[in-house]
């Protein structure tokens, strides 16, 4: 069965800094990956997909993901952080039928 | 940007008493789920939802629990009598129509409802 580690439960980070949160998967068959980001009060939205072909993707807000398939990894990062971009994180993995299964999520604190 | 809705964001309720959930998805997606988190724990699948049937379930969705799409827009997730393990939040997602390769969509969420059971 698939699973979904995020070894990071919380990270610091000051404003402006960079920012990488570790993904690490498990999937018996080639991965579809995602991360999705959680505001306080707010649903699930979703920040970059992993399908196939380029293994570093674009998302939102600035982010951006790399699939490393040797590493089973798909570490998110952001070169600049914002005050903003307080939130807790998700990395999920698809398995059939579109049933995502989550990582435990990594909380991002930034500070001023 | 379409949405999906959920309310009531926030219900409180008594150790076996019914609740029930209510979903709107986004008006042209055709298949429907629903997710939960316990806090300070993963996000969990608990069922898939297609053509008015449950397409699959997790073994958490045991039968105090029910999905209904009762009148082509409303999506509801009803758990029977509720215990304390229930509390948790509760998240409604669908995706389109169109699904010409598996994973080609993505799942869009809404932003949930938390269930307190006291």
């Amino acid at each position: 069965a698939q699973s979904v580690t995020q070894p990071d439960i919380h990270i610091t980070v000051s404003e402006g800094a960079s920012l990488e949160l570790r993904c690490n998967y498990s999937y018996g068959a080639t991965p579809y990956l995602f991360w999705y980001v959680q505001s306080p009060g707010q649903g699930l939205q979703l920040l970059l997909k992993y399908f196939s072909g380029d293994t570093l993707v674009q998302g939102i807000k600035g982010f951006e993901a790399e699939f490393k398939r040797s590493q089973s990894s798909f570490n998110l990062r952001k070169p600049s952080v914002h005050w903003s971009d307080a939130a807790e994180y998700f990395c999920a993995v698809e398995a059939a039928g579109n049933k995502l299964t989550f990582g435990g999520g990594t909380r991002v604190l930034v500070k001023p | 940007e379409p949405e999906v809705t959920q309310t009531p964001s926030h219900q409180v309720t008594q150790m076996g008493q019914e609740v029930i959930l209510r979903c709107v998805p986004i008006s042209n997606h055709l298949y429907f789920y629903w997710y939960r988190q316990i806090l300070g724990q993963k996000v969990e699948f608990l069922v898939s939802f297609y053509n008015n049937e449950i397409s699959e379930k997790s073994e958490i969705f045991d039968d105090q629990f029910s999905v209904e799409r009762p009148d082509g827009s409303n999506f509801t997730l009803k758990i029977r009598s509720t215990k304390l393990e229930d509390s948790a939040m509760y998240f409604c997602a669908s995706i389109p129509r169109d699904r010409a390769t598996a994973g080609a969509n993505v799942l869009t969420f809404g932003a949930g409802s938390r269930l307190t059971v006291l």
